[in-house]
């Protein structure tokens, strides 16, 4: 089945603890990026990757990191959480151009 | 699950209704358009899109209307069910972008049985 799995779903973490967010995509898609999802504010992209070791920001990139190393996965990593990440988080895959996307399932993310 | 409607615009129909959700979109050069379906607790699902070489598209009980001289979309519903009940979204691409979507804040549709 063709999909885009993420994990943990639910996370609930304190300040400064190092955290990482994996997606897995197995449709053989160039692109993928990370949203977060605040009530209100819609999809915020974070970052993107439009191929195996190439990355760029979205619209709100602070205190995030990503890595893409195999195209499959796109990580997405807090080096130092912070209560303002408290959110939802989607990653999301797609071939490049005029395409869709596909989504994951969510990670819903706390900070205390 | 979680909710993500809070603070949008809302749509309420009873069931059997037609709905039409609107989004109007900034980007002039945009030239592929896409509407999502966000259920409670899931991720955006596609549901239709449109290239800018047309004005009309129809799927299953979905008809997506492009006008682009006033840059606005319309998503509409036939015969709406409470399996319908969900956020929906617009996106926007266009080739200067890389096709990276931009999307609406969304509109949230509420079905009455």
């Amino acid at each position: 089945e063709a999909q885009v799995t993420q994990n943990p779903r639910y996370l609930i973490t304190v300040t400064g603890k190092k955290l990482t967010v994996t997606c897995s995509q197995n449709m053989n898609h160039e692109y993928m990026s990370w949203y977060r999802q605040d009530p209100g504010l819609g999809l915020r992209q974070i970052y993107y990757s439009m191929n195996v070791e190439v990355t760029d920001k979205g619209d709100v990139p602070e205190g995030y990191k990503v890595s893409r190393k195999e195209k499959r996965n796109f990580p997405l990593i807090l080096e130092s959480p912070s209560p303002n990440q408290t959110s939802l988080y989607f990653c999301a895959s797609s071939f490049p151009g005029a395409y869709e996307q596909y989504f994951g399932p969510g990670t819903r993310l706390t900070v205390t | 699950g979680e909710s993500v409607g809070l603070h949008l615009p809302t749509l309420s129909v009873q069931e059997g209704d037609n709905s039409i959700i609107n989004c109007a979109y900034s980007n002039s050069a945009s030239d592929y358009f896409i509407w999502y379906k966000q259920e409670s607790g899931k991720g955006p699902q596609f549901i239709i899109d449109i290239r800018s070489n047309m004005d009309k598209r129809q799927g299953q009980r979905v008809t997506v209307l492009l006008n682009k001289t006033v840059k606005h979309l319309s998503l509409q519903i036939a015969a709406t069910q409470p399996g319908d009940s969900a956020v929906y979204f617009c996106a926007e691409m266009w080739p200067g972008g890389s096709y990276i979507p931009t999307f609406g804040r969304g509109t949230s549709l509420i079905v009455h049985p």
